[in-house]
């Protein structure tokens, strides 16, 4: 079972301040990392797929970064809102023959207080 | 724009009982999965079809069977429900390359209840 830890599992803010969270994944058969923003009552949406260590995406306020040869990746949200608020998955896929398929972690839930 | 289209969206069993959750994309996608969500465990797999004519089991397989009917449709059958099977089921599509899943598509989510 492969093994994709998030961290913190939930986070509180305040409107308007930024804040970041931790993925960590297997280093090796490294073949892609996702971010999916998972809104309450809603369907997990893609924000970022990436593939090359040191890859580096942004989509307004958010934004993720990638280290494969250590196994992590974090995402930034600068200077959060409300809407914002949401819980935030990473999803794991490797160059693993035997599962063509990606693993996800256990998510970070975040609240943005106005 | 539909997407991925999963009925029911909501179901209430009896222990023993037997159901099928029905999914549909019509993105052309090769790739389908079924995952389920419990609280504080993420998204875990269940079974996946990399290509029409094949499936896989994932991590929580046991009491589950699939069938990707074809490239549109793939259906997850409980065939004889239980409690521990209460849980809110999503399917996915995708449409990698070299059969690794690209960005996933998510249906909107199916909330079994196993009494």
């Amino acid at each position: 079972i492969l093994n994709v830890e998030q961290s913190p599992q939930s986070l509180h803010v305040q409107e308007g301040d930024s804040t970041n969270f931790t993925c960590s994944f297997p280093s090796s058969n490294f073949y892609a990392l996702h971010w999916y923003r998972w809104e309450t009552a809603k369907s997990p949406e893609a924000l970022f797929v990436m593939t090359l260590n040191g890859d580096e995406k942004k989509k307004g306020q958010i934004s993720a970064t990638l280290n494969t040869k250590e196994g992590y990746s974090y995402l930034y949200i600068k200077g959060s809102q409300p809407e914002d608020s949401a819980t935030y998955l990473c999803a794991f896929g490797g160059r693993d023959t035997g599962r063509r398929a990606l693993t996800f972690g256990s998510g970070t839930r975040l609240q943005v207080q106005p | 724009n539909a997407g991925v289209t999963q009925t029911p969206k909501f179901q209430v069993l009896k222990t023993g009982q037997s159901m099928t959750l029905q999914c549909a994309q019509d993105m052309n996608h090769n790739s389908m999965y079924w995952y389920r969500q419990d609280p504080g465990m993420g998204l875990r797999l269940i079974y996946y079809s990399a290509s029409e004519g094949t499936t896989d089991k994932g991590e929580v397989p046991n009491g589950y069977n699939v069938s990707r009917l074809n490239k549109r449709e793939f259906s997850l059958r409980l065939e004889s429900a239980a409690p521990s099977q209460t849980s809110v089921y999503f399917c996915a599509s995708s449409d990698g390359t070299s059969g690794r899943p690209g960005e996933l598509f998510f249906g909107e989510g199916s909330r079994l209840t196993v009494l």
